[in-house]
């Protein structure tokens, strides 16, 4: 199975801070790479698609970056809304591994 | 509007069985991969278990495969989950899932149901 590693698990981050996340592949998925958002108690909710792509109706300020074994999500502007925690997938392969989660939090 | 309605979930002791379903609307049913994901209490997320959109192949992760039986119906539009000797690290929040860009990509998800196993 390929790996998914996230760094850091947990980020202190004010409102307005530009806040990054790392997710590595423990081998190439090319740009088959996902990000989703999760608040507690909720259902995932699907930011980037394809490293890179949009979700639709994901506010701009969401990015996401990479390819092959590295990728970052970016916030350019934290929210109070985007307190949450963040989980990268792959599914370049048939069987579909997401990684351990990032858990953004107030400062 | 798309929407993913999960039930069936409840408490199980270890070794019984329990069967999920989703019912789905708002789509093209049969043209989707379908997929279950589920979240241990207090754990990320982890991928179980998808069907093509014709039913003509289904993968599972390996800690259900000779366990699980994921199934569909494109005349009712629901996605089944049979799940059996169950563990008690089965345990967690089970959410039915629709492809989007692709089968791996997860664009709607259901609220979940809970599965407990315990005795």
């Amino acid at each position: 199975d390929i790996q998914m590693t996230q760094s850091p698990s947990t980020l202190s981050a004010s409102v307005g801070d530009r806040v990054t996340i790392t997710c590595r592949a423990s081998q190439s998925v090319d740009i088959w790479l996902a990000w989703y958002q999760q608040m507690p108690g909720k259902a995932p909710n699907l930011l980037i698609y394809r490293a890179s792509h949009l979700a639709s109706g994901v506010p701009s300020r969401f990015s996401g970056s990479g390819s092959g074994t590295e990728f970052t999500l970016t916030i350019s502007s934290l929210q109070p809304d985007d307190f949450a925690t963040y989980y990268c997938q792959q599914y370049l392969s048939n069987w579909y591994t997401f990684g351990q989660g990032t858990k953004v939090e107030i400062k | 509007e798309v929407q993913l309605l999960e039930s069936g979930g409840g408490l199980v002791q270890p070794g019984g069985s329990l069967r999920l379903s989703c019912a789905a609307s708002g789509f093209t049913f049969r043209d989707e991969a379908m997929s279950w994901v589920r979240q241990a209490p207090g754990k990320g997320l982890e991928w179980v278990s998808r069907v093509s959109g014709s039913s003509s192949y289904t993968y599972y992760t390996d800690s259900v495969k000779g366990r699980f039986t994921t199934s569909r119906d494109n005349t009712k539009n629901t996605l089944d989950l049979q799940m059996s000797s169950l563990r008690a690290e089965d345990t967690a929040v089970y959410y039915c899932v629709k492809g989007g860009d692709g089968p791996g990509v997860f664009d709607h998800w259901g609220q979940g149901t809970l599965v407990t196993v315990s005795s």
